[in-house]
């Protein structure tokens, strides 16, 4: 299995505060992603990157923002956290094409109070 | 209404029986079509992956891709208690994003 680690794992917090997800691989993956995973919605994306400092929109991107300054890492941070905000938080990680497995770390569940 | 379409269940089956998972889509470009498994509190694994239209199978796998109907299944034959899980079908468009789009995920649970 590809290495990606996401930190913390668990994390609670309250309405207003910033937060900041870590998503770490060791596969010099391309393409990282980050997803949410609510019941009734499944997996839905909420930014990507395709390289070093470039990230661009997913489906569901109001109130998140990304940044990538190296290959290996990949941040998460909603700067005003909000409780439409509580949920598993996915990073994933592949070599960019669609024909390629995207290898997903083990979640972060936040819930904002 | 969403781009894909999944029954949540849960789907409970007795041990060894035949499980089908399906999905639905509207957006005629897709042309990736994958399944992922979930187990409890875990990441998704990449199950099966298919090109376009057609069959593939793997082990007591097997993917089917009908674009016509813009509909995908999953089969699982002899089913086993460790396939008890979430399965969650993703479609993509472009080829040089990987950019996938989930269905909401069937919960099945395989009854020894």
């Amino acid at each position: 299995d590809a290495g990606i680690t996401q930190s913390p794992r668990h994390k609670v917090t309250e309405t207003g505060t910033p937060v900041t997800l870590r998503c770490h691989q060791t596969e010099n993956h391309r393409y990282m992603y980050w997803y949410r995973q609510d019941p009734g919605h499944g997996l839905r994306l909420i930014h990507y990157s395709y390289g070093v400092k470039d990230t661009d929109k997913g489906e569901v991107s109001d109130g998140y923002s990304v940044s990538r300054s190296k290959t290996e890492d990949f941040l998460l941070t909603l700067e005003s956290a909000t409780s439409s905000q509580t949920s598993v938080y996915f990073c994933a990680s592949s070599s960019g094409q669609a024909t390629d497995t995207q290898y997903f770390g083990p979640g972060t569940r936040l819930t904002v109070l | 209404q969403k781009e894909v379409e999944q029954d949540p269940g849960p789907l409970s089956v007795p041990e060894g029986a035949i499980v089908s998972l399906n999905c639905t889509y509207s957006n005629s470009a897709f042309q990736y079509f994958m399944w992922y498994r979930q187990y409890s509190r875990k990441g998704p694994e990449l199950l099966m992956y298919t090109y376009s239209s057609g069959n593939k199978e793997d082990g007591r796998f097997t993917a089917q891709v009908d674009k016509s109907s813009k509909y995908i299944s999953l089969f699982i034959r002899d089913s086993q208690p460790s396939d008890s899980a979430t399965y969650l079908c993703a479609m993509s468009v472009h080829s040089n994003t990987g950019k996938l789009i989930f269905g909401q995920g069937t919960t099945l649970q395989v009854k020894p």
